[in-house]
C-alpha cells in the first residue's frame, strides 16, 4: 500500500522553539507539498519540491523553510515557533506535472500546538 | 494565479438522499485538472475524483460524480445515495496542465444525519 507517513501525528511546543516535522514517501514521486490547514481558511500551500534540493515557494512561506536531502523525504523547519504557527501541516506528495492526472497523496497530519 | 470558491455552508443531508457540493474556479489557463478530496474528522486526506477540462465526459467514481460545466468554470460535486460514512469536509481543487502546484478551495462541511 503506498503511503506518506509524517513523523509525528501531535506536536506541543513552545514560542522560539525550533520545530522539525518530518515526510517520507515510498512512491518514488518527484513531487512533494507542504501544507497547513486552518479552520475557515483551507489548505495553503507553504513550499513545495519538485526534485532533490530543488524548492519552491508557495503561498505563505514566511517563517517556515525546508529541505530535501533524499528524494523520498521533505522536512519543513520552523527556525522560531510562534504561536499563530498553531495548526495543522499536512504533507503531501504526487508525480510530476504532465504525467498523470496528478493528483495528490497526503500523509495523515501533524497537528502543531505552539505555546 | 488560481482562485477557488466553495461558499457554502455547513449542510445537513439524510442518509440515502443526494448531496451536490459547489465548487467554481476562475484561472487563465487554457488546460487544468480539477480534484474532489475528502477529509473526514480523522484528517486523512481522501481523493475521490478528477474531471479534466478537454475531458468531454463528466467524470464518475462509484458515488461520486462531477457536474463539469466549463463555460460556466464550475466543477461540483454530487454524492448519491449518502451514507453516514460520507459525513465530512470535502475540498475542491484545481492545477494548470503543466503545473505541480494544486490550489484549494475552502472546503464545504457536510454532515450525514440518520
Amino acid at each position: 500500500d503506498v503511503k506518506v507517513t509524517q513523523s509525528s501525528r501531535y506536536l506541543v511546543k513552545r514560542t522560539g522553539e525550533k520545530v522539525f516535522l518530518e515526510c517520507v514517501q515510498d512512491m518514488d514521486h518527484e513531487n512533494m507539498f507542504w501544507y497547513r490547514q486552518d479552520p475557515g481558511l483551507g489548505l495553503r500551500l507553504i513550499y513545495f519540491s519538485y526534485d532533490v534540493k530543488m524548492k519552491e515557494k508557495g503561498d505563505i512561506p514566511e517563517g517556515y523553510s525546508v529541505s530535501r536531502e533524499k528524494k523520498e523525504r521533505f522536512s519543513l523547519i520552523l527556525e522560531s515557533a510562534s504561536t499563530n504557527q498553531t495548526s495543522m501541516y499536512l504533507c503531501a506528495s504526487s508525480t510530476k506535472a504532465g504525467s498523470d492526472t496528478g493528483e495528490l497523496f497526503f500523509g495523515e497530519g501533524s497537528r502543531l500546538t505552539v505555546l | 494565479a488560481q482562485k477557488i470558491t466553495q461558499t457554502q455552508p455547513g449542510m445537513f443531508v439524510q442518509e440515502k438522499e443526494a448531496v451536490t457540493l459547489d465548487c467554481t474556479y476562475d484561472t487563465s489557463d487554457p488546460s487544468y485538472g480539477l480534484f474532489w478530496y475528502k477529509q473526514p474528522s480523522s484528517g486523512e486526506m481522501i481523493f475521490l475524483i478528477y474531471q479534466g477540462s478537454y475531458d468531454q465526459q463528466n467524470a464518475t467514481e462509484g458515488r461520486y460524480s462531477l457536474n463539469f460545466q466549463k463555460a460556466r468554470k464550475s466543477a461540483n460535486l454530487v454524492i448519491s445515495a449518502s451514507q453516514l460514512g460520507d459525513s465530512a469536509m470535502y475540498f475542491c481543487a484545481m492545477r494548470p496542465y503543466g503545473n505541480n502546484r494544486l490550489a484549494f478551495g475552502k472546503g464545504n462541511q457536510v454532515v450525514v444525519i440518520p
